[in-house]
């Protein structure tokens, strides 16, 4: 079975921090990556994925992240956060293999950031 | 955005009633899921789809079940509604095994009093 482990449930951030938030997963086999974003109000919106390739990924709004297998982790990061990253943050996986196709998420990183 | 739409967005309803939430896509993806989204725990699986008439369960799947009878349509049904019901509500679609990511509906919000 797959899972999804966030660790930082909520970060508190001035503006120009830089921001790392961690995810690790599990499952055997060959797995998507991706990260999402819900501000306030909204529906999650995608931010990055990784497929394959390069693991080292960007994504819109100058977010990153990483893809270290060994780890079975896909930390996100940011050099340098903006009030309007304020959001939830959401880590997923998707692993996949013969018909299905699964998607779960972690529990979610709450940040708010500081002007 | 996706074509996906949720209706209803908002609905209250009383302990013991039915409740049907739908979800429409217009982007003939092969696969829909239904979460849903309560504080300090994420998004959390349903039921998903992977063909029309083709399901499978999720992470928190008792209380619940679905319907799919054509590609656009996947309905998400509450028999005997409970308060541990009440959450919002997100549809999901994707369109490719493994190589796509997921595109989400605006959600419903639905109370159970």
């Amino acid at each position: 079975a797959q899972s999804v482990s966030q660790h930082n449930h909520h970060v508190i951030l001035s503006e120009a921090a830089s921001l790392e938030l961690g995810c690790n997963y599990s499952y055997g086999g060959t797995v998507n990556l991706f990260w999402y974003v819900q501000y306030p109000g909204q529906h999650l919106q995608l931010l990055l994925k990784y497929f394959s390739g390069d693991p080292l990924v960007k994504g819109i709004k100058g977010f990153e992240a990483e893809f270290i297998k060994s780890k079975f982790s896909f930390n996100l990061r940011k050099p340098s956060v903006q009030w309007s990253d304020t959001a939830e943050y959401f880590c997923a996986v998707n692993g996949y293999g013969g018909a299905t196709n699964k998607l779960i998420f972690g529990t979610g990183t709450l940040l708010a950031v500081q002007p | 955005d996706a074509g996906i739409t949720q209706s209803p967005r908002h609905k209250v309803t009383e302990t013991g009633t039915p409740v049907t939430l739908r979800c429409h896509q217009t982007e003939n993806h092969r696969y829909m899921y239904w979460y849903r989204q309560d504080p300090g725990h994420g998004l959390r699986l349903i039921h998903y789809s992977y063909g029309v008439k083709d399901t499978d369960k999720g992470e928190v799947s008792d209380g619940y079940s679905v319907s799919r009878s054509k590609t656009e349509d996947f309905l998400l049904t509450l028999e005997s509604a409970t308060s541990s019901q009440t959450s919002v509500y997100f549809c999901a679609i994707s369109g490719g095994q493994g190589n796509t990511e997921a595109f989400f509906g605006q959600g419903t919000r639905l109370t159970v009093v």
